[in-house]
């Protein structure tokens, strides 16, 4: 069954930083590209970032670019998200979804990021 | 960016009977390949989001054949045809033709 896990939410203060983590089994996970996409409470989905099979290509949305990181270790079939400079606004459930070509599929639980004093 | 526009924002409606979502992107939806990146999503109450249709009408492994995708170019649909208490939630369309990938608002559907 292909799975996606995702770790490593949880209330960090304005500035902070959190790593997220994803874990994937029952596919093969280098031949993929991954994305983290988020859900802020109550609201819609956006895509944050993204990342190809061998890590050599990574795209962020604007608002994040500089802060987050997204990265990626195959053999530990493993995603990951470096998040820096948290803002409130990036409090939201962040999932991680594998790429299709033509859609994401499956999706994680996802893990909630909470930014606030 | 494609902006993914999706109406109604809300579907009340009686179990058993149909239901239908629009959703209109902002462009073109056709890749430079012949194929048009158009997939629908579904999130269940507390739940990740579900991929049920891609590339328009191509239903995804176990998804029932109530649901049913249709459209072309800018403007789509998303048609199920007899509403179960199940199917409650909110459906999302994305397009995955131009990057970065975008996600229309999401149209809730509930029951009456």
């Amino acid at each position: 069954e292909v799975q996606l896990v995702e770790s490593g939410g949880g209330l960090v203060q304005p500035g902070g930083s959190l790593r997220l983590s994803c874990a994937a089994s029952g596919f093969t996970f280098s031949s993929y590209w991954m994305s983290w996409v988020r859900q802020a409470p109550g609201k819609g989905l956006e895509w944050v970032a993204n990342i190809k099979q061998d890590g050599s290509e990574k795209y962020y949305v604007d608002s994040v670019k500089g802060r987050f990181t997204i990265s990626r270790d195959n053999a530990k079939n493993s995603l990951y998200l470096q998040m820096n400079s948290l803002r409130a606004e990036d409090t939201a459930v962040y999932y991680c979804a594998r790429h299709l070509g033509y859609s994401y599929g499956p999706w994680g639980q996802g893990t909630l990021v909470t930014v606030s004093s | 960016d494609i902006v993914m526009t999706q109406t109604p924002l809300s579907s009340p409606v009686t179990l058993g009977q149909p239901a239908s979502i629009s959703c209109r992107s902002s462009q073109s939806l056709v890749h430079s390949d012949g194929n048009t990146y158009l997939s629908w999503l579904q999130q269940r109450p507390g739940q990740p989001p579900r991929l049920l249709i891609y590339k328009i009408s191509n239903r995804f492994s176990g998804v029932p054949d109530r649901f049913s995708g249709s459209g072309a170019g800018t403007d789509f649909t998303l048609k199920i045809s007899r509403v179960e208490a199940e199917d409650v939630g909110v459906y999302y369309c994305m397009q995955a033709t131009q990057f970065p990938w975008t996600f229309g608002q999401g149209t809730k559907v509930e029951i009456k």
